[in-house]
């Protein structure tokens, strides 16, 4: 069964900083991963998805790296700021099936 | 932009009592998801659904029940509410191969 884990579980770093989050999954045949994002009480905010043909997306200050034969994701962060405090999720879905496999998530404070 | 809309954002219901959760897409996707989700344990897939009258279990489906009988609708049934089934609820979306869409979210109080 696909496992993924997100390492650290929590971060706090000031403002500004670039930042790193990393995901790795077990079992790389998988069709693509999705970084999401949480608010406390709210529901999931797709930030990036990557095709597993792809090596990376960017969406303005974020950047999305994929690498399917290490089972490594990371989600690069620019210039962070207050705002993008929330908890991270990443989640991997598997070829031929219609199902995500989500990160055990990383929570992240910017802190001003 | 895809739109998942969830019905209530919160919910207070007694035990025992029959609770409707209801998710609207408005995308024409053929695939949608109900999860939970709670502190420590993360999301778990419920139910979900590849077209309208179908459905397949997930990984907790026990004390749930579902119903699609428009694409573009998926309800969530509680049969007879109980306190372990406080939690959020989540709503999803997706075609074929591309990326989840989420609602967000009813918090379920059963008291």
């Amino acid at each position: 069964k696909q496992e993924v884990t997100q390492i650290p579980a929590a971060l706090s770093v000031p403002e500004g900083e670039n930042l790193v989050l990393n995901c790795s999954f077990t079992d790389s045949a998988i069709y693509n991963l999705q970084w999401f994002r949480q608010d406390p009480g709210k529901g999931l905010t797709s930030l990036l998805l990557i095709q597993s043909s792809q090596r990376e997306q960017t969406s303005g200050r974020l950047n999305a790296s994929l690498d399917k034969s290490s089972g490594r994701s990371t989600l690069y962060i620019a210039a962070s700021q207050p705002g993008d405090s929330a908890t991270y999720l990443c989640a991997v879905r598997r070829g031929g099936a219609n199902n995500l496999f989500f990160g055990t998530g990383t929570r992240l404070t910017v802190i001003p | 932009d895809v739109k998942v809309t969830q019905s209530s954002r919160y919910l207070v219901k007694r035990t025992g009592e029959k609770v409707f959760l209801e998710c609207v897409q408005d995308m024409d996707h053929e695939n949608m998801f109900w999860y939970r989700q709670d502190p420590g344990l993360g999301l778990r897939l419920i139910y979900f659904s590849y077209d309208v009258k179908m459905k397949e279990k997930g990984d907790i489906p026990e004390g749930y029940s579902v119903s699609r009988e428009k694409k573009e609708r998926f309800s969530l049934i509680l049969e007879s509410a109980s306190t372990n089934q406080t939690s959020m609820y989540l709503c999803a979306s997706t075609p074929s191969y591309y990326g989840y869409t989420f609602g967000s979210g009813t918090r379920l109080t059963v008291v």
